[in-house]
């Protein structure tokens, strides 16, 4: 398997605009998270899902986020309209498991956006 | 939820036995200890993982009393390429990290 695939890996958008971000997990993982990293705040848990139904999203900042896991395969990550202190990395993981031992999550290369 | 606590930074010379303690005091009966290093530009990657007493890979030690409120995070003779953020995670049922320690390790 590939990994965790991301894309696009970087994002330059001026304030106003749509961004969507894209994750493929890996084949057989039941669970997603997205994640974001600031230097201030640090690595932040977004939203996670299972059998791609979202569990937690208590840590989505706002309305203006938005995420989806349409397959097992896919899940995008909608901010709208993107603002510049939405500028960060963000990381999408997956794992196969989440309570027992050898839980491991793998994550992709990340994003890293740019809003001006 | 399992609060963890970890020094946020270290320094340390090539060759030595780096240990980052972290404190866990409300750790539930069914959370697992799990250890994520994250280098400059990428995404965490797991390390090791235990329930209690000691855990070796080919990475690292993990070590945990008996009370499992602290674990310790052992990196043998560590090189420059082991400069990284370490996370410590109490995850049975959540996959929040903390802020980490910032480990630098020196010619």
């Amino acid at each position: 398997d590939a990994g965790v695939i991301q894309s696009p890996r970087h994002e330059v958008t001026e304030m106003g605009q749509e961004v969507t971000l894209r994750c493929k997990p890996i084949s057989g993982h039941d669970y997603l998270f997205w994640y974001r990293q600031t230097m201030m705040r640090g690595l932040e848990l977004l939203i996670y899902f299972n059998n791609n139904v979202p569990i937690d999203d208590s840590g989505m900042p706002e309305d203006r986020f938005s995420a989806k896991m349409p397959n097992a395969s896919f899940s995008t990550l909608k901010i709208q309209p993107s603002e510049p202190r939405d500028s960060a990395v963000y990381f999408c993981a997956s794992s196969l498991v989440l309570r027992d031992l050898d839980t491991e999550a793998f994550f992709g290369q990340g994003t890293r956006l740019t809003v001006v | 939820l399992a609060k963890t606590t970890q020094p946020i930074s270290m320094d340390s010379y090539e060759g030595q036995e780096v240990n980052i303690t972290c404190s866990h005091n409300n750790i539930a009966t069914n959370d697992y200890i799990t250890w994520y290093q994250q280098f400059p530009s990428q995404g965490p990657r797991f390390i090791i993982q235990g329930y209690k007493t000691k855990v070796t890979n080919e990475v690292a030690s993990l070590f945990i009393p008996a009370d499992r409120k602290s674990s310790t995070l052992s990196l043998p003779r560590v090189s420059l390429s082991d400069t990284a953020v370490y996370y410590c995670l109490c995850n049975n049922n959540d996959m929040r990290f903390g802020a980490g320690t910032r480990l630098t390790v020196k010619p």
